[in-house]
């Protein structure tokens, strides 16, 4: 089955324990991108990835990390979380510039 | 700046009813415009983008821009059609910036 695949579902972790959220997919898809999604601001892009070793800033990248070393993976890591990214966190790929996205099921992430 | 703007947060009409989600954008250049639909206890999914001109689920939208819209329209209401609406804008089919939702309650 075409999907694209986060772990965890939900994380609790204290403030400066790094972690990383994963993200998976299996439509050979060359675009990548994070989500945080707050309430009342909607969805907000973090990165964007074009392809593998290429990414970019979204619009609010600030305290979040990615990479992209192969095509099906992109983890979301967040080297010193703090209480504001609270949040819950989408992945989503795609065929280069298509827009058509799959999303993953959300990682709703709590920074105690 | 916020480049999306959906100025409902809810929206509720009874089933048979036309509904109209709003969406207004606010961008220079030439952008793709979509709608994603995200079902109770499903994944976000898109629904429709301007460029495909389609209907989908009986649902439309026009690129309006002289008043920079893209409101979702569809005739007659379905209690299925419940669920958070997102529009969303791409500048470059890279970046994209969502609405902040409208969540569509069909009344039966």
């Amino acid at each position: 089955e075409a999907q694209v695949t986060q772990n965890p579902r939900y994380l609790i972790t204290v403030t400066g324990k790094k972690l990383t959220v994963t993200c998976s997919q299996n439509m050979n898809h060359e675009y990548m991108s994070w989500y945080r999604q707050d309430p009342g601001l909607g969805l907000r892009q973090i990165y964007y990835s074009m392809n593998v070793e290429v990414t970019d800033k979204g619009d609010v990248p600030e305290g979040y990390k990615v990479s992209r070393k192969e095509k099906r993976n992109f983890p979301l890591i967040l080297e010193s979380p703090s209480p504001n990214q609270t949040s819950l966190y989408f992945c989503a790929s795609s065929r280069l510039q298509q827009g058509i996205m799959f999303f993953g099921s959300g990682t709703q992430l709590s920074v105690l | 700046a916020q480049r999306v703007t959906q100025p409902e947060k809810l929206l509720s009409v009874f089933k048979g009813a036309p509904v109209e989600l709003k969406c207004n954008y606010s961008y220079s250049g030439s952008p793709e415009l979509f709608w994603y639909v995200q079902y109770s206890r499903q994944r976000l999914q898109l629904l429709l983008r301007h460029i495909s001109r389609e209907s989908i689920k009986g649902f439309t939208a026009d690129l309006n821009k002289g008043e920079t819209s893209f409101h979702l329209k569809k005739p007659f209401a379905q209690e299925e059609d419940s669920a958070m609406y997102y529009c969303a804008l791409s500048n470059t089919g890279n970046q994209f910036y969502f609405g902040t939702g409208t969540s569509l309650t069909v009344i039966p």
